[in-house]
């Protein structure tokens, strides 16, 4: 069953203003992932956040984790028009294998 | 660049054809996985190589076919394949494919299949 679930679906926003995607999941995890995929290309790996972490910074993402809610967010700062791309959260738990959800398609406008 | 490649980056096939896509990787890396990306779904994992060996086979039809002749190198043998089979087939590694580590995936493999 699918385990991570990313909202909004689509997101659009002014480059320079702030990019807030959202990730839900059903069981019990030993640590969420975001990835970054441009078109077509491949996932980067952004952050891994564990399920005692509640907070983690890298240069302009901010991510957090609420296990009581099953729930975590990707803050994205001052976006710019590079940013613009599908972010997807994965989970890692008893299934042992990264289970990801459909995506958040990001767009920046220059 | 991820130190994960692979071939073909595109791939058009009839269904009766036979392909592979191959991928490497170039980080000493003792996992390596298959995902198949179809439009608007998530991505699904086809296969998991820990040190060669298969260690997850999540329910895939026989006519994909892994290959992992050593831990640098992945195969993904395609048999008469059927159109909702085109899809993105990424290749991804992990230092050891447990406790839920970073994955570093390849650019994709984008079949079409007629």
């Amino acid at each position: 069953s699918q385990q991570g679930e990313e909202d909004p679906q689509a997101l659009s926003i002014q480059e320079g203003e702030n990019a807030t995607m959202n990730c839900s999941y059903k069981t019990s995890i030993n640590n969420l992932q975001w990835y970054r995929q441009n078109s077509g290309r491949g996932l980067v790996h952004l952050i891994l956040i564990r399920s005692n972490e509640r907070e983690k910074h890298s240069g302009r993402l901010r991510v957090t984790l609420d296990t009581s809610k099953k729930s975590s967010s990707l803050l994205i700062t001052a976006s710019r028009a590079a940013d613009t791309a599908s972010y997807f959260c994965a989970t890692w738990g008893s299934a042992r294998q990264l289970t990801f959800g459909s995506g958040t398609q990001l767009t920046v406008l220059p | 660049e991820t130190g994960v490649t692979q071939t073909p980056r595109h791939l058009v096939m009839g269904m009766t054809n036979k392909k592979s896509l191959k991928c490497e990787q170039h980080l000493g890396h003792n996992a390596m996985y298959w995902y198949k990306q179809s439009a608007k779904k998530p991505l699904e994992l086809m296969f998991v190589y820990s040190l060669e060996e298969r260690v997850e086979n999540n329910s895939v039809p026989s006519r994909f076919s892994p290959e992992c002749p050593n831990s640098s190198h992945l195969f993904l043998h395609l048999h008469t394949l059927q159109p909702e089979d085109s899809a993105l087939y990424l290749c991804a590694s992990s230092r050891s494919g447990t406790a839920g580590e970073t994955q570093y995936f390849g650019p994709g493999t984008r079949l079409l299949v007629l």
